[in-house]
């Protein structure tokens, strides 16, 4: 099956600091997605991705569509304490329709 | 995006019981997905809840065990039958807005736990 590596799986970093996460995959994808969970919440999509080289922001938050469309990063700058929760990556593959694939997750917690 | 709400929020079963779970959409979308989320981990999907014919369900998973309806295009269910501990987890119902983007968006989810 299709795998994604997302890392780093956890990140403990201070108030106002920049956070960058990434996803790999063995596979090519032709959509990335970038959702966030807050604890005993459904995912909530940030940022989608449809073109290779794509750069997208959603205010503090900028993801990039790998240009070998096997990867993806995410940046949150300036963090702040809501910012804390799982970040996870997904992707779909090229080929007609096809379900989504996500990553491990990336946990963030923000120190004020 | 659509709004989508689920019933129950959260329960406490005994091992050996069922469990049917509601997912309720504001729009008519064109799919729909359940997802488990076991604690800790990634989201997994369970199967693709189709209007008016059987679920496609991922490998792992059996209809005997998590049963789903979809009797129309704004609302769904996933039973979990015969549960045990190990089906502690959320289930997360999810839709795709049927745009050319195929956006994918979440309900809260539904925390379980059997004892």
């Amino acid at each position: 099956g299709q795998q994604l590596n997302q890392s780093p799986q956890s990140m403990f970093i201070q108030e106002g600091e920049d956070v960058s996460m990434n996803c790999t995959s063995s596979s090519i994808f032709n959509t990335w997605l970038w959702y966030k969970q807050d604890p005993g919440e459904g995912p909530v999509l940030l940022i989608a991705l449809y073109k290779a080289g794509e750069l997208t922001s959603n205010g503090r938050l900028t993801a990039q569509f790998g240009i070998t469309r096997k990867d993806s990063f995410l940046n949150i700058s300036a963090s702040i304490p809501s910012d804390v929760g799982i970040y996870f990556c997904a992707g779909r593959f090229s080929s007609g329709y096809s379900t989504l694939t996500f990553g491990k997750g990336t946990m963030l917690l923000v120190s004020p | 995006s659509a709004v989508i709400s689920q019933k129950p929020s959260r329960d406490i079963c005994q091992r050996g019981t069922s469990l049917t779970i509601q997912c309720q959409v504001d729009s008519q979308v064109t799919m729909m997905f359940w997802y488990r989320q076991q604690p800790g981990q990634s989201l997994t999907l369970i199967a693709t809840a189709n209007q008016g014919s059987e679920a496609t369900y991922e490998s792992g998973f059996v209809i005997d065990k998590f049963p789903i309806s979809r009797p129309n295009l704004t609302f769904s269910t996933l039973t979990v039958s015969n549960m045990s501990p190990e089906d502690s987890s959320i289930y997360l119902c999810s839709v795709e807005d049927g745009s050319s983007y195929n956006e994918q968006f979440f309900g809260p989810g539904t925390r379980l736990t059997v004892l």
